[in-house]
């Protein structure tokens, strides 16, 4: 069974860099698009954009500009890094990966983790 | 970007109820729409992808239809675990784009 595992940077400070990784066990990440998910506090979904393992990628419009996703294939993860945050982007950030129905849905998500921008 | 738009945003439901959920495109995504289910403190799960074809392991009493611009997930009867939200996600193009969501309570 695929597993994706968000890591805990917890608080990050306004200005700064948010950096997550998701390890991915169970599975290879060869063959599959995968994907950032945002949440705020309260409210509704917000797709950030995905990184193929070849190293492609494809940013949301409204993020691309502050967007880096990157995939390592030889240890099985993918990383986003979003600068300059601001409270706007406090949200729970999920990993997810694009199914083999379809490759921009998400068929196995980790279980999110709560990013604060807080100083 | 396509905008997803989800009506109702909640609703009241018992169980055995026959629950509909509509999910409206700003423009034409011939059938490339999914649903999703999320529960408090949950990652959602995938419930419907191709607008009207289950994963394997989704119970049949959930199906998707519609094409074009206008979608229902339809719960045929609900169960005590069904009680959650639920969202739309296009995928006819980027930045993929999901509906505001519904939260489906208990009456």
């Amino acid at each position: 069974q695929v597993q994706l595992q968000e890591s805990a940077p917890g608080l990050v400070k306004p200005s700064e860099t948010l950096s997550l990784t998701c390890t991915v066990s169970g599975g290879s990440i060869n063959g599959y698009y995968w994907n950032w998910i945002r949440q705020p506090p309260g409210k509704g979904l917000e797709w950030i954009g995905y990184v193929y393992f070849s190293g492609s990628t494809n940013y949301s419009p409204s993020l691309k500009s502050r967007v880096t996703i990157s995939v390592d294939t030889s240890m099985n993860y993918f990383s986003l890094r979003l600068s300059s945050v601001t409270a706007a982007d406090t949200a729970v950030y999920y990993c997810a990966r694009g199914s083999p129905y379809s490759s921009s849905q998400f068929d196995f998500w980790g279980r999110g983790t709560l990013v604060t921008v807080s100083s | 970007a396509i905008q997803m738009t989800q009506s109702p945003s909640s609703l009241s439901a018992s169980v055995g109820d026959r629950v509909t959920i509509t999910c409206r495109a700003s423009q034409g995504i011939r059938n490339d729409l999914g649903w999703y289910q999320q529960k408090p403190g949950k990652a959602p799960k995938l419930l419907i992808y191709a607008a009207s074809s289950l994963p394997s392991g989704v119970p049949s009493r959930f199906s998707g239809s519609g094409s074009g611009t206008d979608f229902t997930l339809t719960i045929s009867s609900l169960q005590p675990e069904d009680f959650a939200t639920y969202y739309c996600l296009q995928d006819y193009n980027y930045p993929l784009t999901f509906g505001g969501g519904t939260k489906v309570e208990i009456k």
